[in-house]
Order: structure tokens, then C-alpha cells, then sequence
């Protein structure tokens, strides 16, 4: 079945620095992977995702890169603010599974004031 | 729009004892998610439905988890009896049906620690 890695699975940046959050998957059939943020006490909120037919998308300060080959895909938040500090997981979606994701453990990132 | 709502927000029991959550999904939504999200680890899927139907529940530890979602609406999930290694957060999400993305919403979840 597909397992999906991240890492870091801790990062701290200063406030306006940039944060990459990395992640690999097994199942090279995998071809749906969305970006969750999850902040204390909530259930996990999507920020953006990528198909597998593209190879980078962006949504203001956030993008994701992906590449089938290696079978890895990463976030990006450039000019990070206070309010990005939350835990972060990347899943891919098994095919045939309808929108049955497997996620990552998770990166929790801490942006400094 | 309304989003997932999920209760109980929290739940303390004794191990073997028995306990139950309730998920009311976004209005439309035709599939179903119950996920399982232990203290520092991404969630992991139970049970997915489709309306009224179980799609996939190979991940669901049938001898002691059970689910319904009775008219493809609300749904229920329980735990009989109950085990510490059961301490987690339990996720509801919907979406709209098969398509990528489009309107999959996780409920906050209930938290749910057995002693």
C-alpha cells in the first residue's frame, strides 16, 4: 500500500524567512497530493494541493512543487508570518480509492516573531 | 456554509467501557470519512461511505470499532470495548462525491482518552 514520509517533522524560522516542508510517496500510481494545515484544537484545513499531470502550483505565498519521477513533493511558504505556525501534513490519494488519502506524520512549524 | 460538526468535542472513559461519536456532514455531501488521528501522527482513515454504503473499511479494527450512517447522512462511530492503545483524536470529513479537492472538509474532532 502507499506510505507517505515528511520531513522536517520539527521547523522554526524567523518571521518573514522562507519554509520547505518535503515529502515522499510510494505508490507511483498515487496522482492527487494536497497540503493540510492544522492548527491546535482543529480538524486539518486544505491550503493547496497539486495533480499529477502539474508540476508546480502557487496561491499567494504558498506552492507546491511535484516530481513524479523521484516520487516527491514539497511545500514552500515564502514571507512567513506568526499565523503560519501550525502543524503541516502532506497525503496522496490512493487511485480508485475516491479522495481516500494516506497523510504523512506531520511537520510542526514554529515562526518566530 | 455550514461545515462538519462533530460531538462529543471530548471524552474521558475507562478501559473496556464503550463510547460513541456522531458526525453530521455538510449538507450534499455524499461521502463520508471517519479517521483515526493518535498524538502526533497524521490521521489515518477508518471507514470511508458512499451515501449509505461502506466503500472501504480495511483499516478499521472490526472487532471492536463499528460504524453506521443510517439515510447517507449522519453517521455514528463506536468502540466496544474500549482500549488504552484507543486514545485519539477522530476525524469526520465529507466531500461532494469522487472528484479531487473539491469540498473535502474535516470536522475538529473528538478527543477521545480511555484510562
Amino acid at each position: 500500500g502507499e506510505n507517505v514520509e515528511q520531513h522536517p517533522s520539527t521547523l522554526s524560522v524567523q518571521e518573514g524567512d522562507s519554509a520547505v516542508i518535503k515529502c515522499t510517496y510510494s505508490d507511483s500510481a498515487s496522482n492527487y497530493f494536497p497540503w493540510y494545515k492544522q492548527e491546535l484544537g482543529k480538524g486539518p484545513q486544505l491550503i493547496i494541493d497539486i495533480r499529477s499531470n502539474v508540476g508546480e502550483k502557487k496561491d499567494q505565498r504558498i506552492a507546491v512543487t511535484l516530481n513524479k519521477t523521484a516520487k516527491h513533493f514539497s511545500l514552500h511558504i515564502t514571507e512567513t508570518q506568526p499565523e503560519d505556525s501550525a502543524v503541516y501534513f502532506c497525503a496522496a490519494k490512493r487511485p480508485l480509492y475516491g479522495q481516500n488519502f494516506v497523510f504523512g506524520p506531520g511537520t510542526r512549524l514554529s515562526v518566530l516573531p | 456554509e455550514a461545515g462538519v460538526a462533530q460531538s462529543p468535542r471530548y471524552k474521558i472513559i475507562e478501559k473496556r467501557q464503550s463510547v460513541a461519536f456522531w458526525c453530521n456532514p455538510i449538507s450534499g455531501h455524499a461521502t463520508l470519512y471517519w479517521y483515526q488521528q493518535i498524538l502526533g501522527q497524521g490521521p489515518k482513515l477508518l471507514i470511508q461511505f458512499q451515501n449509505n454504503g461502506v466503500v472501504d473499511d480495511s483499516q478499521l479494527p472490526k472487532d471492536r470499532f463499528s460504524a453506521e450512517r443510517l439515510k447517507g447522512v449522519d453517521s455514528t462511530l463506536k468502540i466496544q470495548p474500549a482500549k488504552l492503545e484507543d486514545s485519539a483524536v477522530y476525524l469526520c470529513a465529507s466531500s461532494t462525491g469522487w472528484t479531487d479537492g473539491y469540498g473535502y472538509t474535516f470536522g475538529s474532532g473528538t478527543r477521545l482518552t480511555v484510562v
